[in-house]
């Protein structure tokens, strides 16, 4: 079957811009997570959907990231005002029903801030 | 301050040669603890998962060991393959509280002819 998507695979910005980046899950799985991978270092968590509960927001860095999970499915990762340090390869990740089941990456979203 | 601590940062070894990856955490509450590979402008594959009561699992050619008491794991590669080139991540999952996993940087593993 299809595994994680997201879109677009490549983004360049102009500083101060905002960016929606999008995550289309494993269908049926309930859990999604995005991280970021910044360039030499490790991936870092930023935000988990699970169900209909409350996300998990602990990873994101600043009020400028947000995200949104419509209808348990799809999701979109928010970037307003750009920085040049949000440069990185942004992951999404979903899993069938929580933390302790296995994780399928998508491909990653490469955000460029200019 | 929960932490995954891999070494080495990057290795580079011949075909066929046999390698071990380090893995460190003071993540804690632990739940489980995983191995992924991957590849240059890929997303993460997973290799591996242990639970606490796990010391060892494999998955061909990977192997993969879990020492609770002392907090350390290690991922073993037998008879690399030049395919084997890449980044080996150690993730820590816990099992409450926020930042429910944690992920090493990374060991970057050239395999070379």
């Amino acid at each position: 079957g299809a595994g994680v998507s997201q879109s677009p695979s490549n983004k360049v910005t102009e500083k101060g811009k905002d960016v929606e980046l999008r995550c289309d899950p494993i269908s049926g799985h309930t859990a999604l997570y995005w991280y970021r991978q910044s360039l030499g270092q490790g991936l870092e968590f930023l935000i988990y959907f699970q169900g209909n509960s409350a996300p998990d927001k602990s990873g994101l860095p600043s009020d400028r990231f947000s995200a949104e999970r419509t209808g348990g499915s799809v999701s979109t990762l928010t970037i307003q005002r750009t920085q040049q340090e949000d440069s990185a390869v942004y992951l999404c990740a979903s899993s069938l029903d929580g933390t302790l089941d296995e994780q399928y990456f998508g491909p990653g979203t490469r955000l460029t801030v200019t | 301050k929960n932490q995954v601590e891999q070494s080495p940062q990057s290795l580079i070894i011949l075909e066929g040669k046999n390698c071990t990856l380090q893995c460190n955490y003071t993540v804690s509450p632990f739940s489980n603890l995983r191995w992924y590979k991957q590849d240059t402008g890929r997303g993460p594959v997973s290799l591996t998962i242990m639970t606490f009561s796990e010391n060892t699992k494999s998955n061909g050619r990977y192997t993969a060991t879990l020492d609770a008491d002392t907090k350390q794991s290690s991922l073993h590669i037998t008879a690399s393959q030049l395919s084997d080139s890449a980044s080996y991540i150690c993730v820590v999952t816990r099992n409450s509280g926020n930042t429910p996993l944690v992920f090493g940087k990374g060991t970057r593993l050239s395999v070379i002819a």
